[in-house]
């Protein structure tokens, strides 16, 4: 099973939105609504963001929303804050019933 | 609040064994250990995520599942009791030097609650 393909790194000042690419294939987010989104700082646990292409859990900011197209998957941050500078990690149930994540996508707000 | 805790990593030589254990402690509104599917997560130094397995709550038949590289030389087992999974690692290779994770899945594939990680070193 191959890694969903992030960009590696993205950027942005304070108060713009961005928007990080996750793309697979039809043997992962293109059969399923399981795709994910992790935050992870250095040195620690990733935390979930987003789940079911589209759900926020209890203590994900607002400002963090998900979407899905055909084999891809997209996290939008609007309102950027210096706090949302981390990696983040895609992930999505596959077919042979197994999880991809992506490489990770560096975010620095500027 | 659930809190997750790793432990049993350390330094292997190649083609050892290890066994990591994985402790739940505390609660939050509707989760039940024995319920939940517990998912391991490691993380190669400098490198990203990569799912390494998953053991299904009893009542789901305690099924697991792996990862290819794994599959064969890892295995899944838990005590609900001690509110406790277990990963078991033989024939270990450097390419499996990592912090591992372990987490509980809020839905499929949405990892929750995580552990603070175990490092697995494996080097002669």
């Amino acid at each position: 099973q191959s890694a969903l393909t992030q960009p590696a790194s993205v950027s942005g000042s304070p108060g713009q939105s961005i928007t990080i690419s996750c793309t697979g294939s039809s043997s992962d987010i293109g059969t399923y609504d399981y795709v994910s989104w992790y935050q992870q700082r250095p040195g620690k646990a990733p935390k979930l963001m987003i789940y079911d292409v589209v759900n926020r859990p209890s203590g994900a900011p607002s400002r963090f929303s998900g979407s899905k197209s055909g084999n891809a998957a997209s996290l939008t941050i609007s309102g950027l804050q210096a706090d949302d500078d981390a990696t983040y990690y895609c992930s999505s149930y596959t077919t042979m019933n197994t999880l991809v994540f992506g490489g990770g996508t560096k975010l620095t707000v500027l | 609040e659930v809190q997750l805790e790793e432990s049993g990593g350390g330094l292997v030589k190649p083609g050892g064994s290890l066994r990591l254990s994985c402790a739940a402690s505390g609660f939050a509104p509707g989760f039940v250990f024995s319920n939940a599917w517990v998912t391991w997560v490691r993380q190669a130094p400098g490198k990203g995520l990569e799912w390494v397995g998953l053991i299904l709550s009893m009542i789901g038949g305690g099924t697991t599942d792996f990862a290819a590289p794994v599959k064969g030389r890892f295995s899944l087992s838990r005590d609900d009791s001690r509110r406790t999974v277990f990963l078991e690692m033989s024939n270990l290779k450097a390419d499996d030097t990592a912090v591992y994770y372990c987490s509980t899945q809020k839905t499929v594939g949405a990892m929750e609650y995580w552990g603070p990680g175990t490092l697995v070193t494996v080097s002669s």
